[in-house]
């Protein structure tokens, strides 16, 4: 069965511009969640897609939204880009709730200039 | 603040010997995960240990779980230089939105040949 996979692996866009960042999950798995790693704040959830439906969101600014298709796949948006916004960005994908383990895709590193 | 933190925050030791990493929290849980991540890519899920369970084991891995002391340990046995990595410990968190993974700052492992 392949793995979660993210698109594209490296990204370097300029303060302002906006970014889509793809994730494909695992065939079978509903649940997407993203999150936002950095050395300063370690690993953040940022949201939750379930069957199209955004199910939870974490505390981050409305520049950071998502969305999930019928197929199950994901896409985040970081329109207006900071500085800090440079980040790892994980996608991880499960078959049910919060009792079934995650499998994080190998992730896509955002550099802001 | 976070729900889990692991401790320590770096580790490091020699092959064959074994590592043990903490993880305590806060809030009462349904589960708790271990996961590892080698630099800078996906996390890797290791254990997932229910809150009616005591101890767990996988191959090399043994994960307890204390719920009285909000806290639970991994222990890698006969350590190996491919285990050199970060250790994360995940538990399950209520936010203003719903549930979802809270993770903790992670604890470094350097298995030295």
């Amino acid at each position: 069965k392949a793995g979660v996979t993210q698109t594209p692996r490296y990204l370097i866009k300029t303060r302002g511009q906006q970014v889509t960042l793809s994730c494909s999950p695992i065939s079978g798995h509903r649940s997407v969640s993203w999150y936002q790693q950095t050395p300063g704040q370690g690993l953040q959830f940022l949201f939750e897609y379930f069957s199209e439906t955004q199910r939870n969101k974490g505390n981050f600014p409305g520049r950071f939204s998502g969305r999930q298709f019928s197929n199950s796949r994901s896409e985040m948006n970081v329109s207006t880009l900071e500085l800090g916004d440079s980040a790892l960005y994980l996608c991880a994908s499960r078959i049910g709730g919060l009792n079934y383990e995650q499998y994080f895709g190998p992730g896509t590193r955002l550099t802001v200039t | 603040s976070q729900q889990g933190e692991e401790d320590p925050q770096a580790l490091s030791i020699q092959e064959g010997e074994n590592a043990t990493m903490n993880c305590s929290y806060k809030t009462s849980i349904n589960n708790l995960q271990w996961y590892r991540q080698n630099s800078g890519r996906g996390l890797v899920h290791l254990i997932l240990i229910r809150s009616n369970e005591r101890e767990k084991h996988s191959g090399r891995l043994r994960v307890t779980l204390d719920t009285s002391k909000k806290s639970s340990s991994l222990l890698i046995t006969a350590s190996r230089a491919a285990d050199t990595a970060s250790y994360f410990c995940a538990t399950d968190a209520y936010n203003n939105y719903g549930q979802n993974f809270v993770f903790g700052p992670g604890t470094r492992l350097s298995v030295l040949p």
